[in-house]
């Protein structure tokens, strides 16, 4: 059974940092993994997607790696600032049909 | 953003009565889904559907029937809500398989199960 691990699960940073948000799952043979972005009492946001033949995908500040093999990916956040703070979900296709295996999420807070 | 709306956006009702969640797309996208979102346990795929009148069952099925006879909505039904049914519902949409995988999802329904 695919199960999606997202460390760490909260994070509170200063303004300006770069940061890494870790996603790991448990069985490499994924069609694609998404990152969500969910502001409280609101509902997820795509930020990125990677297809399971490609290696990164980037979009902005935001920078998202993908290693199947080894069953991990990272977001890169670059030059963090407030309106970063969110929590960030991680979730794997799993069984076809496009179904989404989500994790936990990571709870991100950028201070001025 | 796509265009995806839920109704009713908040719910209060009793344990027991039937509940049905409606979700309603724009985009004319072929899949759909319904998520729970609980602490603890992330997002939850209760039930999908592939295209009109084809549905499937997700991993938290239990106590959910759903229903989908246009494109366009896909209905979540609660026969007899229970207190465990107590959630934050998601729908979303997506065109899998067209190369463009991405799933949108609409806004979200807070059900309160008394």
């Amino acid at each position: 059974k695919q199960e999606v691990t997202q460390i760490p699960a909260a994070l509170s940073v200063p303004e300006g940092e770069n940061l890494v948000l870790n996603c790991s799952f448990t069985d490499s043979a994924i069609y694609n993994l998404q990152w969500f972005r969910q502001d409280p009492g609101k509902g997820l946001t795509s930020l990125l997607l990677i297809q399971s033949s490609q290696r990164e995908q980037t979009s902005g500040r935001l920078n998202a790696s993908l290693d199947k093999s080894s069953g991990r990916s990272t977001l890169y956040i670059a030059a963090s600032q407030p309106g970063d703070s969110a929590t960030y979900l991680c979730a794997v296709t799993s069984g076809g049909y496009n179904k989404l295996i989500f994790g936990a999420g990571t709870r991100l807070a950028v201070h001025p | 953003d796509a265009g995806i709306t839920q109704s009713p956006r908040h719910k209060v009702t009793e344990t027991g009565t039937p509940v049905t969640l409606r979700c309603h797309q724009t985009e004319n996208h072929r899949y759909m889904y319904w998520y729970r979102q609980d602490p603890g346990h992330g997002l939850r795929l209760i039930h999908y559907s592939y295209g009109v009148k084809d549905t499937d069952k997700g991993e938290v099925s239990d106590g959910y029937s759903v229903s989908r006879s246009k494109t366009e909505d896909f209905l979540l039904t609660l026969e007899s809500a229970t207190s465990s049914q107590t959630s934050v519902y998601f729908c979303a949409i997506s065109e899998y398989g067209t190369g463009v995988d991405e799933q949108f999802f609409g806004p979200g329904t807070r059900l309160t199960v008394l």
